[in-house]
């Protein structure tokens, strides 16, 4: 168990909605980082949050937003959903310092139908 | 901007013996981070073993040892008397450091390792 919890574990919807996906950090982390994992285009850094201000952007999509909490929970919020944004939507944290691994979460699986 | 490749989609190995996944990395920095993530059946993403750039020695992790050349940016990961647990993806990923902090990782295409009983 890494100690990063992801909410929900499946997620199903249709086009054009949207979806709100949870992350809590393991307990101490400061950082927290969101990545797509999609069949073609491998994994992909979307967004990191340090300590709830934004520090690192990615592939991320307008149509996409995240935020990081007082609590230092975060959310990735995907409107406007398209069959492509079809995947599995990780969560990592890390520590403070350069030599801190990140740990992931178990996924957010996301279908779009 | 940095890019990771790993040219081997697949590989398999016979159980109990030893296999190396190749990596390469194209980058200008002289300070970075390497590791390799297992990603099993279950999906979770889980840390293998990581290698700073300033150090020349090799990591170790128990059955698993990187060969880390940083002049030609390879970064080769071999795992020894594999076992029917070590079925997974595989995944290159490079780090560049944030400041005084953790960057974000890029990843590798990943290499699908299957080990035969």
């Amino acid at each position: 168990d890494s100690g990063v919890t992801q909410t929900p574990k499946h997620l199903i919807t249709a086009t054009g909605q949207r979806v709100t996906l949870r992350c809590s950090p393991r307990s101490g982390d400061l950082s927290v980082y969101w990545y797509q994992q999609s069949l073609d285009q491998g994994l992909q850094f979307l967004i990191q949050y340090y300590n709830g201000e934004e520090r690192a952007k990615g592939n991320i999509l307008e149509r996409f937003s995240a935020q990081q909490f007082p609590d230092l929970h975060s959310e990735l919020n995907l409107s406007s959903l398209e069959l492509g944004d079809s995947a599995l939507y990780f969560c990592a944290s890390s520590g403070a310092f350069q030599n801190s691994p990140l740990h992931f979460g178990n996924g957010t699986r996301l279908t779009v139908t | 901007a940095q890019t990771v490749t790993q040219s081997q989609p697949e590989m398999s190995v016979q159980e109990a013996e030893t296999v190396t996944l190749s990596c390469t990395y194209d980058t200008s920095e002289s300070n970075y981070y390497l590791f390799w993530y297992k990603q099993p059946p279950s999906r979770q993403m889980i840390l293998v073993i990581r290698q700073e750039a300033y150090k020349q020695q090799n990591a170790t992790e128990n059955r698993f040892s990187v060969n880390f050349q940083k002049a030609a940016k390879s970064f080769s990961l071999k795992i020894s008397d594999s076992q029917l647990g070590d079925t997974a993806m595989y995944f290159c990923a490079f780090m560049k450091p944030d400041g005084g902090s953790q960057g974000n990782l890029i990843f590798g295409k990943g290499t699908k390792l299957s080990v035969k009983p």
